[in-house]
């Protein structure tokens, strides 16, 4: 595809329920990241691929968040038992290399809010 | 603790003026500076990436500087135009797999 596309775009998900948010990196692109984005704020980072491989999740908040690459393509963030603290802007990036010196390219997010 | 700080927070500048947003930054190890710009319900797009080496570079007409002594980067946005209407954000690469980002500036551009 042309960019990074996430969906869906907005999700409404009642306190308690599981949500599951779709990445499609650009092709060919080896590296994803996930980021959250409060009302406001900057993207605060929450996991990174390599490939298939979760290199470093060391920012997701809380162990009701898990992320999968399973193929190296498409990513799947998935929040269990949401809270509304989880009520933010989830952004996801690809990029081509294996080093930050390579540009990221950001999807136009997906809009969770939790009631 | 935020790394990264930028001011101003927001301004309103008038169409066809010129504006400067500043960032300070923490970070170290320091690897690179970068510029994105985030319009309303869209993904950051990148403007400009430089090293520590590396003290300005434009790209049309926004011209980001950078001062590693100091710590300091600036965006010069020339001639603003209403599309210029959006956050500005700057990001730093820690250089291990992670960005460190700021809050934003948020830029309004009035006819």
């Amino acid at each position: 595809g042309a960019g990074v596309s996430q969906s869906p775009r907005y999700k409404v998900a009642k306190r308690g329920q599981d949500v599951a948010l779709r990445c499609d990196p650009i092709s060919g692109h080896v590296s994803l990241f996930w980021y959250q984005q409060a009302l406001g704020q900057g993207p605060e980072f929450l996991t990174y691929f390599q490939n298939e491989a979760q290199l470093d999740k060391s920012g997701l908040p809380s162990d009701r968040f898990f992320a999968e690459r399973p193929e190296g393509s498409v990513s799947t963030l998935k929040i269990q038992r949401t809270q509304q603290e989880d009520s933010a802007v989830y952004l996801c990036a690809s990029s081509l290399g294996r080093v930050l010196t390579y540009e990221q390219y950001f999807g136009p997010g997906t809009r969770l809010t939790v009631t | 603790k935020n790394q990264v700080e930028q001011s101003p927070q927001s301004l309103i500048i008038l169409e066809g003026k010129n504006c400067t947003l500043q960032c300070n930054y923490t970070v170290s190890p320091f690897s690179n500076l970068r510029w994105y710009k985030q319009d309303t319900g869209r993904g950051p797009v990148s403007l400009t990436i430089m090293t520590f080496s590396e003290n300005t570079k434009s790209n049309g007409r926004y011209t980001a500087t950078l001062d590693a002594d100091t710590k300091q980067s600036s965006l010069h946005i020339t001639a603003s135009q209403l599309s210029d209407s959006a956050s500005y954000i700057c990001v730093c690469n820690e250089g291990n797999n992670r960005l460190a980002f700021g809050k934003g500036n948020q830029v309004v551009v009035i006819p």
